[in-house]
């Protein structure tokens, strides 16, 4: 799996969009980006992921370099809920057969 | 439709004592992990199992068993505690395929003294 490297924490004002960037030079052909969130100690939750192309659903968007060697999570409108610890990994599959978690970003939002 | 299901939610080991911490689901996943969480830091993997009766290694195996005899069950066995066991367990599954999300549960608590 790729090395993922993240900022330690960030901070974002409520109903602003917050925009969590992640590098991953060394990402192979076939590899994706997932992203999880990880709230107050709970089990982490799936976000999205992609390979390519920028993709979005109903919690976020994620727009991949055309270089493929970074990447951003887009929360649009930032509420209190969205602070959690998000993670980014760069792997051939997201299946539960072995995701490697870093520390991940902290995201704080400000009311 | 419960998802992933784990059961104890907090446990209180004394060192030497073994347990078993359970971990079901009901979505008919096949793939499915055991994470440990420490203070401050991200998950890692201890064991997975891709299958009924296919079970591997992970990043922190030691002192950690598991089996799968069914596709819903993935008990975590430690076989005797010791206090650097003490941290957050997280069950995970996902469908088979390999380009999929993974369903975490809501974690087990364990404290060894």
């Amino acid at each position: 799996d790729a090395k993922t490297t993240q900022p330690p924490s960030m901070d974002c004002a409520e109903g602003r969009a917050a925009n969590l960037p992640c590098n991953h030079s060394t990402i192979s052909g076939n590899e994706y980006v997932y992203w999880y969130r990880q709230i107050h100690s709970q089990g982490p939750q799936y976000i999205i992921h992609g390979l390519k192309n920028n993709e979005t659903n109903e919690m976020a968007s994620l727009i991949i370099t055309e270089d493929r060697k970074s990447s951003t999570l887009i929360l649009p409108h930032a509420t209190l809920r969205d602070t959690a610890v998000y993670y980014c990994i760069v792997r051939v599959g997201g299946g539960a057969d072995g995701l490697t978690f870093g520390k991940g970003t902290h995201l704080i939002i400000q009311p | 439709n419960a998802g992933v299901t784990q059961t104890p939610k907090f446990q209180v080991l004394k060192t030497g004592q073994s347990m078993t911490l359970q971990c079901a689901q009901d979505m008919n996943h096949e793939y499915m992990s055991w994470y440990r969480q420490d203070p401050g830091m991200g998950l890692r993997l201890i064991h997975y199992s891709v299958g009924a009766g296919i079970t591997d290694q992970g990043e922190v195996p030691n002192g950690y068993n598991v089996s799968r005899s069914t596709t819903e069950d993935f008990p975590l066995r430690l076989l005797s505690a010791a206090p650097s066991q003490t941290s957050v367990y997280f069950c995970a599954s996902s469908y088979n395929y390999r380009n999929t999300e993974a369903f975490f549960g809501q974690g087990t608590r364990l404290t060894v003294v």
